[in-house]
């Protein structure tokens, strides 16, 4: 079964600073796997998709990138901002089946 | 639509009545799941339907859980005989899966904002 582990659980950063969250899954065959962002009492929104084959994908201030064979993701966020505070995702889409299997998240706190 | 829409948007049920919550996907996407996030807890994959396909129910917890849905459009999820271990937010997501596989745009999902379930 696919286990997916976000570190850290949570983070507060003051403004300006750029940091990194980390995901790592067991099961290095995925299909795509992807970061979300989560407001309190909001759904989640899409920031970043990443394809098996790829190995990064770039928004804005985000860049994720992905190590299939070692298991493992990370979100840079560059230059961050009081409006990132929110809990990130990262969930990855097995090659057989659909269920996305998400990490528990990071939760992030920037000061002004 | 321009994005998933979920009702209601909060519900207070008694114990033992049942539920039924909606999912409008966004227009022209074929893939729809249902998700459930307890508090505190990590998002729970409960049930999946690609178009006309068989859904993929694996992840339902228990026969009180039923959901359907007809072609691409609108889905329902109904909770029977609700207990207090289901209070949770419900997420609905859509995607255009399968019609273009090999995209990034095409495999990205997008998340309702969610059906608050509370069971007193």
């Amino acid at each position: 079964k696919q286990e997916v582990t976000q570190i850290p659980a949570a983070l507060s950063v003051p403004e300006g600073e750029n940091l990194v969250l980390n995901c790592s899954f067991t099961d290095s065959a995925i299909y795509n796997l992807q970061w979300f962002r989560q407001d309190p009492g909001k759904g989640l929104t899409s920031l970043l998709l990443i394809q098996s084959s790829q190995r990064e994908q770039t928004s804005g201030r985000l860049n994720a990138s992905l190590d299939k064979s070692s298991g493992r993701s990370t979100l840079y966020i560059a230059a961050s901002q009081p409006g990132d505070s929110a809990t990130y995702l990262c969930a990855v889409r097995p090659n057989s089946g659909y269920a996305l299997n998400f990490g528990k998240g990071t939760s992030l706190l920037v000061t002004p | 639509g321009a994005g998933v829409s979920q009702s209601p948007s909060n519900k207070v049920t008694e114990k033992g009545k049942d539920v039924e919550l909606r999912c409008d996907p966004i227009s022209g996407h074929t893939a729809l799941y249902w998700y459930r996030q307890r508090l505190g807890q990590g998002l729970e994959f409960l049930i999946y339907f690609q178009g006309n396909s068989a859904p993929d129910k694996s992840g339902l917890p228990s026969d009180r859980f039923s959901a359907e849905r007809t072609g691409e459009s609108v889905s329902t999820l109904t909770i029977q005989r609700t207990q207090q271990e289901d209070s949770a937010v419900y997420l609905c997501a859509s995607s255009l899966q399968g019609v273009l596989p090999y995209l990034n745009s095409g495999n990205t999902i997008y998340f309702g904002e969610g059906s608050w379930l509370t069971v007193v």
